[in-house]
């Protein structure tokens, strides 16, 4: 059972697009959703992290858009870069009782220049 | 300063073998884990320890054994290794409640 669900697989943009990269949950247990950005031949890295109770969260060029109702949450990358291709795990936990991040399968995105 | 080194950074061995990964945070993070990254980049806990007590262990096969020495440290040795372990192998430490995971450079494992 995935409890993470995380689309497109791949997603390829040119310099300054916006990706839009999708997760859905299923457990509303869930308390905490970060994103992890992951460049080849290095461990996933904490990029932004949002609570349910919050609709949006924007850190620089990265935003996340939270639908709690929906159990969807959704990274945006402004005005990419080449230099922002990377795979992109979402996840979430339940913070504090559970020490287990559950992630989504990786969206490996391109930004062409 | 590596926050969260883990050693070696690839590992080649033959099926059969026994081999150890090891794992030293310098964060002063009270939990750890292990997570196995497959050959499509699926991230998934296989273990975690808090202050040295496992606290989750995801039927993972008990070729596998961690051993948390201390807080700051956590190793992976598995035995009679399978082609179906070659992966990447990464070490995590996280603060208090869990929410934030520092992940280490990872462990190529390939098993020939």
């Amino acid at each position: 059972q995935q409890q993470v669900k995380q689309s497109p697989q791949s997603l390829i943009v040119q310099k300054g697009g916006i990706p839009i990269i999708n997760c859905a949950y299923e457990n509303t247990a869930f308390d905490y959703f970060p994103w992890y950005q992951q460049f080849p031949g290095k461990g996933p890295a904490l990029l932004i992290a949002i609570r349910p109770d919050v609709s949006e969260k924007k850190e620089g060029r990265f935003t996340i858009s939270f639908n709690k109702s929906a159990k969807q949450f959704s990274l945006h990358i402004m005005d990419s870069q080449p230099g922002d291709s990377a795979t992109y795990f979402c996840a979430a936990i339940i913070g504090g009782s559970n020490y287990k991040l559950t992630f989504g399968k990786g969206t490996l995105l391109t930004v062409n220049p | 300063d590596t926050a969260v080194s883990q050693t070696p950074k690839y590992l080649v061995t033959q099926m059969g073998n026994d081999k150890s990964i090891k794992c030293e945070q310098n964060l002063g993070h009270d939990t750890m884990y292990w997570y196995k990254q497959d050959s499509k980049k699926f991230l998934k806990i296989m273990f975690s320890y808090n202050n040295k007590e496992l606290i989750i262990n995801e039927t993972v096969p008990n070729r596998f054994s961690p051993k948390s020495p201390d807080k700051a440290h956590l190793n992976l040795h598995i035995n009679s290794l399978e082609l179906g372990d070659s992966a990447v192998y990464f070490c995590a430490s996280s603060g208090e409640g869990g929410t934030e995971a520092f992940f280490g450079q990872g462990t190529r494992l390939t098993v020939v």
